[in-house]
């Protein structure tokens, strides 16, 4: 078990879905992020939140949008996903920006 | 950008120590971090270097040079279950965080 903790677990959606990860803690962590990493790669940077706001995007496709509703919070919108798309997205939290993350398990998500 | 190296694959024995080493190079580079990551798992933390020096956490000790732009990982007793994936990260002063491929540790009786 995780302090970090996603849902769902597993995902399968069409290209035409549109469904949200959310990730969950109670560390009283200060930023969030959310990777995305494929079998067998290291996870890949895609946003960072730093008190709530949006601070990094790694130039990620617009059909993925996050929020972060409060401290406590991070989503994931996810829309006309294509199949590349598949991949394990990882959320993590960290005190600050130079301090160690904190990973949750994952949500393994399949576009059809 | 950022360039980070690690070995693809390792292989050590049963109670015997394995060093992992990680070379970087990186622009505003701040801190490296150490992750285990078992197959289907989802990374967990394991040691971090700000300065030059080497920290020490039980079994696993890291160590970090600026200068050269190099850090290892060191496991001590080895065990069964430190068979896994082990990744470092770099992190810059940007705030942003760039993983290594990851070396892959098999642990053989």
């Amino acid at each position: 078990d995780t302090e970090v903790t996603q849902t769902p677990k597993h995902l399968v959606m069409g290209m035409t879905n549109k469904k949200s990860l959310k990730c969950e803690q109670h560390m009283g962590h200060r930023a969030m992020y959310w990777y995305k990493q494929k079998a067998k790669k290291p996870p890949e940077l895609m946003f960072v939140y730093s008190y709530e706001k949006l601070s990094i995007n790694e130039s990620v496709p617009s059909r993925f949008s996050p929020e972060c509703p409060n401290s406590s919070l991070l989503n994931l919108h996810l829309h006309a996903l294509q199949p590349e798309d598949s991949a394990l997205y990882l959320c993590a939290s960290s005190r600050g920006g130079q301090e160690p993350q904190h990973f949750g398990d994952g949500t393994r998500l399949s576009i059809l | 950008g950022q360039n980070i190296d690690q070995p693809t694959e390792m292989t050590a024995t049963e109670g015997a120590i394995v060093q992992i080493n990680c070379t970087y190079q990186t622009s505003g580079f701040n801190g490296l971090f150490w992750y285990q990551q078992h197959a289907g798992e989802a990374p967990t933390f394991l040691s971090y270097n700000v300065l030059d020096g080497l920290e020490e956490k039980g079994r696993f000790s890291s160590f970090l040079s600026r200068s050269k732009g190099y850090s290892y990982l060191l496991l001590k007793e080895l065990q069964m279950k430190d068979s896994a994936s082990y990744l470092c990260a770099v992190f810059t002063n940007a705030g942003k965080s760039t993983f290594g491929d990851g070396t892959t540790l098999t642990v053989k009786p």
